[in-house]
């Protein structure tokens, strides 16, 4: 299993302003993926982050607006840049577990309200 | 990826049986079919996964049809924990197909 923690928990930001969300694991994991929940919404991959290299970015998520670091086997950010009340969602980091399922573990999510 | 169809909602009393069907007649024959479920205010946990075969395990049971084009999630006692927003997906097995498309989901109240 993966214990992962997300920073801020939640936050109100001021349109055109920008967020760093931090995901942090208890384990080496080689790939960390960024989700999107819209209000009453499912979930929607934004990109998925290997140490080492670019983020893989999905159809409709661009770098410029959403760029990722992933320094480091444990750790990644995800910014929202230039916000606007349309980003208001809850953003979600999740890793792929090493083990005989694959499935994925997920983070708690990160609250965003843009005014 | 293959598509799945679930109902939007279902309900359940607390102690009974529920039975989730989904609907994914496009599969493939390296697709595994995956449940996960998500808590309110929660991120999503996985539940079960299975290929061909019925599995179980300590949290649900999965029941494959034969042709595999539609598969049921089982809990067997609900309890009103278990009220959750419940996604059935298709994964390729084929090795690097990392991504989760999570559907709609069915949304799942347990009655007390």
């Amino acid at each position: 299993s993966a214990v992962i923690s997300q920073k801020p928990s939640r936050d109100i930001c001021q349109r055109g302003t920008s967020l760093t969300i931090q995901c942090q694991v208890d384990s080496q994991v080689t790939m960390m993926f960024w989700y999107r929940q819209q209000p009453g919404q499912s979930l929607t991959l934004i990109a998925t982050a290997n140490q080492g290299s670019e983020a893989t970015y999905e159809s409709g998520f661009v770098i410029d607006k959403f760029p990722i670091s992933r320094p480091n086997l444990t750790f990644s950010t995800l910014t929202v840049s230039n916000m606007s009340p349309e980003d208001s969602s809850i953003y979600l980091c999740s890793v792929e577990a090493r083990g005989p399922f694959n499935e994925q573990f997920f983070g708690p999510g990160t609250r965003l309200t843009v005014l | 990826d293959a598509k799945t169809t679930q109902p939007n909602s279902m309900e359940s009393n607390e102690e009974e049986p529920v039975h989730l069907p989904c609907n994914h007649s496009t599969i493939s024959g390296t697709d595994y079919i995956h449940w996960y479920r998500q808590l309110p205010s929660q991120g999503p946990e996985y539940v079960i996964h299975g290929l061909t075969s019925n599995v179980n395990n300590r949290m649900a049971s999965l029941a494959i049809a034969e042709d595999r084009k539609s598969s049921t999630l089982i809990l067997h006692r609900a309890t009103l924990r278990d009220a959750a927003v419940y996604y059935c997906i298709l994964r390729d097995g084929g090795g690097s197909n990392y991504k989760l498309t999570f559907g709609k989901g069915t949304l799942l109240t347990v009655n007390p």
